[in-house]
């Protein structure tokens, strides 16, 4: 089956990093994804990863993946205020059906 | 580049009745995706056009659901007549065809509709 599974709350300190850990059931998942929506604003693709990969990093974020045990996590390095949102985890197979299974969303919230 | 665009943003409609909602995909995007997010749960599929064709409607709910995609542009889902359970945000997005020549694989989102059905 399909399913994706995220926790639903992260608190952090100004300026620490923040983790958020997905896990996804689909082993032919070929890519990941992590999108952001801001309050009163819609989906934003943070970043995505090929399955083939174990990291990637962009500026401020790192993707790691483990493809053993389908876990996905999204590490936020010297977190804002701005980076207060909802993060999406999310995965799709890239067919021609190419439909994205999403997780609940973790909102992220930032403590001064 | 415009991204994804879609109307209304707000719609607050009375149980029974009927509501459109429309989706304007980014120039050149092939593939038009709906989905929607009810009462703060994950977001869900709903169906995948590729032009004017429906490639997936496996997400669609039941048949109150309408998608139409005439021409390949634009994209409307109709609702009717609406239910309570209808209530939530509504995505529309869409995504190049192919991964080759550079191409994303990814797809863009809107910025959704809220619908409310009292």
């Amino acid at each position: 089956g399909e399913d994706v599974e995220q926790s639903l709350f992260l608190s952090v300190r100004e300026g620490d990093s923040s983790v958020i850990n997905c896990t996804y059931t689909d082993s032919s998942s070929t890519y990941l994804y992590w999108y952001k929506q801001e309050p009163g604003a819609g989906l934003q693709l943070l970043t995505y990863i090929f399955s083939n990969m174990d990291m990637k990093q962009d500026q401020r974020l790192t993707v790691l993946l483990n493809k053993k045990d389908k876990h996905l996590s999204l590490r936020i390095a010297d977190t804002q205020t701005g980076d207060s949102a909802i993060y999406f985890c999310a995965e799709s197979r890239y067919s021609s059906a190419s439909k994205i299974i999403f997780g609940s969303g973790t909102r992220l919230s930032i403590r001064p | 580049e415009a991204g994804v665009t879609q109307f209304p943003s707000h719609s607050v409609i009375e149980k029974g009745q009927t509501v459109t909602l429309r989706c304007d995909p980014i120039s050149g995007h092939d593939n038009l995706y709906w989905y929607r997010r009810v009462m703060g749960k994950e977001i869900k599929f709903l169906l995948h056009f590729v032009k004017e064709s429906k490639q997936d409607e496996s997400g669609m709910p039941n048949n109150r659901f309408l998608a139409e995609r005439t021409g390949g542009t634009y994209s409307t889902l109709k609702v009717q007549p609406a239910e309570l359970e209808d209530s939530g945000v509504y995505f529309c997005a869409s995504s190049q065809s192919g991964t080759s020549g550079g191409k994303s694989p990814t797809q863009y989102f809107g910025p959704g509709t809220r619908l409310t059905v009292l």
